[in-house]
């Protein structure tokens, strides 16, 4: 069964530090995703990883995928306010017949 | 109207009702599912539609009933549902055999059963 494991749970990050959001799976996947989630509002995607070694940028977030260790990371650098939202990944078999969440990690960046 | 939509955004009803919630993509998208979101569990895949075909069905109890007419129209019927299905609804499509089969998420049905 494809499990997918997301830590931390909840970060309260200053304003201008770095931290990382890690997302293990179980099984051998096509794809991995990356969401954001706003209180209140739907999910947004930010990244899709489809290859080991893939890594993707925007803005002050990168993702990267390993799929080797089935392991993604969610890097922030230097965070600002405007960056706390639920992030969410998500793992996906071919054609998203199985697709499976984190549990998510709630995101606070203080000033 | 752009994207996925869905409505109603808000819906109260009570366990012997029935009510359906809907979705429409206007994305050009040949794929749409259900998700279920609770507030102690992780976002839960609830159906898949395929080119119209329903490919998936995660044990979902049969008081929730999809039905998609069409590409870009998908319905979640529910009936005698149970205060535990309180939840979010949210509904998404893709391009599925696309690049990136990336989902693109409506805002969702807060529904509360009472």
């Amino acid at each position: 069964e494809l499990k997918v494991e997301q830590n931390p749970l909840f970060l309260s990050m200053q304003e201008g530090k770095n931290y990382t959001i890690y997302c293990n799976y179980s099984t051998t996947s096509d794809r991995l995703y990356w969401y954001r989630q706003d209180p209140g509002k739907s999910l947004e995607s930010l990244f899709v990883l489809l290859s080991n070694g893939a890594v993707k940028q925007e803005g002050r977030l990168m993702a990267s995928l390993d799929t080797k260790a089935r392991l993604s990371t969610l890097h922030i650098t230097a965070a600002v306010h405007d960056l706390s939202a639920t992030y969410f990944c998500a793992v996906a078999t071919y054609n998203n017949n199985d697709m499976r969440f984190g549990a998510g990690t709630r995101l606070t960046v203080k000033p | 109207e752009t994207g996925v939509t869905q409505t109603p955004r808000h819906l109260v009803m009570g366990m012997t009702n029935k009510k359906s919630l809907k979705c429409e993509q206007h994305l050009g998208h040949n794929a749409m599912y259900w998700y279920k979101q609770s507030a102690k569990k992780p976002l839960e895949l609830m159906f898949v539609y395929n080119f119209k075909e329903q490919t998936e069905n995660n044990s979902v109890p049969s008081r929730f009933s999809p039905e998609c007419p069409n590409s870009s129209h998908l319905f979640l019927h529910l009936h005698t549902l149970q205060p535990e299905d309180s939840a979010l609804y949210l509904c998404a499509s893709s391009e599925v055999a696309g690049n990136t089969d990336t989902q693109y998420f409506g805002p969702g049905t807060r529904l509360t059963v009472l």
